[in-house]
């Protein structure tokens, strides 16, 4: 089972920032969190991961509060081609002992709009 | 680089016949394989896992069957197709777990399967 949760859709304004929250209250202190996004009919895509400090990359930047039971996933300036459904998944970090699976739940629908 | 192969990209099957998907990663050597299945308008379901060669371990009962018979090929089977197979079929590789710590999931193009 998954264990975060999204709410099911947001909107956003095209040109402005997404926050699109995720809650976590039950990850461990060897869970990660990681941002996958689906575009209607594509295999998933991976956009940003973090453990307990901020993080930035060329597509996103991830907030994780400092208690690590939730964090926001920043498309600072949204496109259209940004519409897609986006999934927060808590990791199980790999060499503990298992595959460090991707469990998916069912993710926040961003709808782009110009 | 690493490339993922997924075919068919769509494919219609009867009821009651047999099904063979197969995905092949190129780039890479020992990686980690999943199956996930998406249902119409559903999450992501993950089917199958594979750390190995015929290391196959189920996340669900099913109808459906995965086998690793080479390191980088990965294949899902029925033998009798239901109609509630129907669904989006992805395949992913990871890289194994003891070469990276924070390592990713890179998903195939995906197949959509419609059982009639």
């Amino acid at each position: 089972d998954a264990k975060t949760t999204q709410p099911p859709s947001m909107d956003c304004a095209e040109g402005r920032a997404a926050n699109l929250p995720c809650n976590h209250s039950t990850i461990s202190g060897n869970e990660y969190v990681y941002w996958y996004r689906q575009i209607h009919s594509q295999g998933p895509q991976y956009i940003i991961h973090g453990l307990k400090n901020n993080e930035t990359n060329e597509m996103a930047s991830l907030i994780i509060t400092e208690d690590r039971k939730s964090s926001t996933l920043i498309l600072p300036h949204a496109t259209l081609r940004d519409t897609a459904v986006y999934y927060c998944i808590v990791r199980v970090v790999p060499g503990s002992g298992n595959t460090g699976k991707l469990i998916f739940g069912q993710g926040t629908t961003l709808q782009v709009k110009p | 680089s690493q490339t993922i192969h997924q075919w068919p990209a769509t494919l219609v099957q009867p009821v009651g016949s047999p099904l063979s998907l197969e995905c092949t990663v190129e780039g890479t050597s020992n990686p980690n394989l999943y199956w996930y299945r998406q249902a119409a308008g559903r999450g992501l379901q993950l089917l199958f896992y594979s750390v190995g060669i015929g290391q196959i371990s189920s996340e669900v009962p099913q109808n459906l069957s995965a086998s690793r018979p080479q390191d980088r090929q990965f294949i899902l089977s029925s033998k009798k197709l239901l109609l509630s197979d129907s669904g989006f079929y992805l395949c992913a590789w990871s890289r194994p777990e003891y070469t990276s710590i924070n390592t990713e999931a890179f998903f195939g193009q995906g197949t959509r399967l419609t059982v009639v």
